[in-house]
């Protein structure tokens, strides 16, 4: 079992649609929780922090479920810049431990 | 601005020789790392850095080397002993060497092995 999955996708998705996004972690002592984002041949970029009240920063809406050991990330009123790779990435504590899922493909079409 | 740059963009490669890739950084960030991407896998550690001079050795350090003799600075050679070197590689920094600390990017090297 790798230890952090996410749904490949790809997601293709009109504008204005709400889609969301799963992840599943197995260590359960992990202890940070992050989506970034990335576009086609570039670096990832941090997307949000995830924290375990849930959180908000405008259309997207990050959720984590300890006993479950899930991470969710919701996308609303989707826009076409959008559409990018969202990875799920969890600390395990120290910089090192800090493990990526493959990531979710997003496309979002007029 | 700040931020961390690497070079090249994109380089190829004869099978058997040994290629650096740079990666300097103006963050005042203490630590480094550096990844490799391959299509439809997560990011995988290689190295990482806590401090100058001193390093260790990631999931995936088979075939690769790095010095950290200056702070900005945190080379990665790719060996001729590395079997599949065609990948993306992503160096990234962190403030403090702490799970809590994002990671920023640079915008990565492309090794493409002919």
């Amino acid at each position: 079992r790798k230890e952090v999955e996410q749904d490949p996708g790809p997601f293709n998705v009109p504008e204005g649609a709400t889609v969301a996004f799963n992840c599943t972690y197995s260590n359960s002592a992990s202890q940070s929780f992050f989506w970034y984002r990335q576009d086609c041949r570039k670096e990832p970029k941090l997307l949000m922090s995830v924290y375990s009240s849930g959180n908000e920063d405008g259309r997207f809406t990050a959720q984590l479920n300890r006993a479950s050991q899930y991470i969710s990330l919701l996308i609303r009123d989707s826009k076409l810049s959008d559409s990018a790779t969202y990875l799920c990435v969890v600390n395990q504590g120290g910089g090192f431990k800090t493990i990526f899922g493959a990531g979710t493909r997003l496309f979002v079409k007029a | 601005d700040g931020g961390i740059t690497q070079s090249p963009k994109y380089l190829f490669r004869k099978e058997g020789q040994n290629v650096t890739l740079s990666c300097e950084q103006n963050l005042n960030h203490d630590a480094m790392y550096w990844y490799r991407q391959d299509p439809g896998q997560g990011l995988r550690l290689i190295y990482y850095s806590q401090i100058v001079n001193d390093f260790q050795k990631g999931d995936i350090a088979e075939g690769y080397s790095v010095s950290r003799e200056k702070k900005e600075s945190f080379p990665l050679t790719v060996t001729s002993a590395q079997k599949n070197p065609t990948a993306f590689y992503l160096c990234a920094s962190t403030l403090v060497y702490s799970g809590a600390n994002v990671l920023t990017f640079g915008a990565g090297s492309r090794l493409t092995v002919l």
